[in-house]
């Protein structure tokens, strides 16, 4: 089974921090993907890579920023956390073909105080 | 008008109810299709994955394409309170980024024992 693992289930945090969030997959996919997650918003693309040092914008990427200096594993950036980025932040990871599924992390759950 | 729709509900059905959740989408050119559950806390996994258009069962679900109306369903059958969980469709996003998925807001759905 594929593991995707986000390094925090829960982390607090205050506005002007700089909030790094981690994510490691253990089955060698080429994709990765940063998410939020807001009740009713649903799931927003934040940023995505398909390779090392790859990345491309998703549809939120203001505020953030990624880094991927190994292909199992995906940063996010919050360069300076605000208030309205406390979210359910959810990482996910999968093979480079088109159709293919993707398998997510159980998530961080963020609050910026 | 949004590429997929997915009526967030709540949907709350007694144990052992026979359960309907849906989605609309705008391309015709879609031609996979999945679907997602996920419990509170938790990240989002996979369910079911379909092609085209048909009917595809596993176990109590079913997932029906009408590539026709441009619409996909998830049954749920003999619905117990485990099945309790916000319940997600996707679909590659064609034309887009490679490997990226369009998501439904997603479903919440309760079962009542």
């Amino acid at each position: 089974d594929v593991k995707v693992t986000q390094s925090s289930r829960y982390l607090v945090k205050r506005t002007g921090e700089k909030v790094f969030l981690e994510c490691v997959q253990d089955m060698d996919h080429e994709n990765m993907f940063w998410y939020r997650q807001d009740p009713g918003l649903g799931l927003r693309l934040i940023y995505f890579s398909y390779d090392v040092k790859m990345k491309e914008k998703g549809d939120i990427p203001e505020g953030y920023s990624v880094s991927r200096e190994k292909k199992e594993r995906f940063s996010l950036i919050l360069e300076s956390a605000s208030t309205n980025q406390t979210s359910m932040y959810l990482c996910a990871s999968s093979l480079s073909d088109t159709y293919q599924p993707q398998h997510f992390g159980d998530g961080t759950r963020l609050s910026i105080l | 008008q949004k590429e997929v729709e997915q009526d967030p509900g709540p949907l709350s059905v007694p144990e052992g109810a026979i359960v309907s959740l849906n989605c609309t989408y705008s391309n015709s050119a879609f031609q996979y299709f999945m679907w997602y559950r996920q419990y509170s806390r938790k990240g989002p996994e996979l369910l079911m994955y379909t092609y085209s258009s048909g009917n595809k069962e596993d176990g109590r679900f079913t997932a029906q394409v009408d590539k026709s109306s441009k619409y996909i369903s998830l049954f749920i059958r003999d619905s117990q309170p485990s099945d309790s969980a916000t319940y997600l469709c996707a679909i590659p996003n064609y034309g887009g980024s490679q490997g990226n998925l369009i998501f439904g807001k997603g479903t919440k759905l309760s079962v009542k024992p």
